[in-house]
């Protein structure tokens, strides 16, 4: 059974970097799966952030494009999301997800991070 | 990017009968890459439904979707006082896949 788990600071300064990491188990990394970021804001709907293949290759909502890096470690089957410049509408619950030929079928439980001085 | 709008905002039903819920998209979904996801308070989105009308693993059959072009229907046929929760829709006919703002289904 695949599993998600989220990890990283709950509490990022404005302006500065929020950073998450998803480690993958149950499944390796470099399965023909694309391997993405979606996050919540409390109280409010879905919001995809982007996307990497084990490649390396990836897709970025353009809404964030500017802010957003995703890159992969293959050798510790992990995948992880740098935001830059946040500020407060950053502050929501980041998932990592699965997607699976036309799901998303595997979701980490979700973190919330907070920006706050 | 496509938008879609999901109605209503909250349905209020009692256990037992039928929910009709329905998410609209701002531009044609040309293909059948509109899926549903419910979501309980504090859990991550689950798979319902994928290609409009396919049920991902494990889900009930009184889950069913339906619709093409622009309008697409979520329907549970019975509720069980299990599925009461939040349900979105997301097109990922076109990048970026977006999702639905969130129809609350909630006990009457």
């Amino acid at each position: 059974q695949v599993q998600l788990q989220e990890s990283g600071p709950g509490l990022v300064k404005p302006s500065g970097t929020l950073s998450l990491t998803c480690a993958v188990s149950g499944a390796s990394i470099s399965n023909s799966n694309w391997w993405s970021w979606v996050r919540q804001p409390p109280g409010k709907g879905l919001e995809w952030i982007g996307e990497i293949y084990h490649s390396g290759s990836t897709n970025y909502n353009p809404s964030l494009k500017s802010r957003v890096t995703i890159s992969v470690d293959e050798s510790k089957n992990q995948f992880s999301l740098k935001l830059s410049s946040v500020t407060a509408a950053d502050t929501a619950v980041y998932y990592c997800a699965r997607w699976v030929s036309n799901g998303y079928y595997t979701w980490g439980q979700g973190t919330l991070v907070t920006v706050s001085s | 990017e496509i938008v879609l709008t999901q109605s209503p905002g909250t349905l209020s039903l009692s256990p037992g009968e039928r929910a009709t819920l329905f998410c609209r998209a701002s531009q044609s979904v040309y293909t059948t890459y509109l899926a549903w996801y419910q979501q309980k308070p504090g859990q991550a989105p689950r798979l319902l439904i994928y290609g409009v009308s396919s049920r991902a693993t494990g889900i009930p059959d009184r889950f069913s979707g339906s619709g093409s072009g622009t309008d697409f229907t979520l329907t549970i046929s019975r509720l069980e006082p299990e599925d009461f929760a939040v349900y979105y829709c997301q097109q990922y006919a076109s990048s970026p896949t977006t999702f639905g703002q969130g129809t609350k289904l909630e006990i009457k």
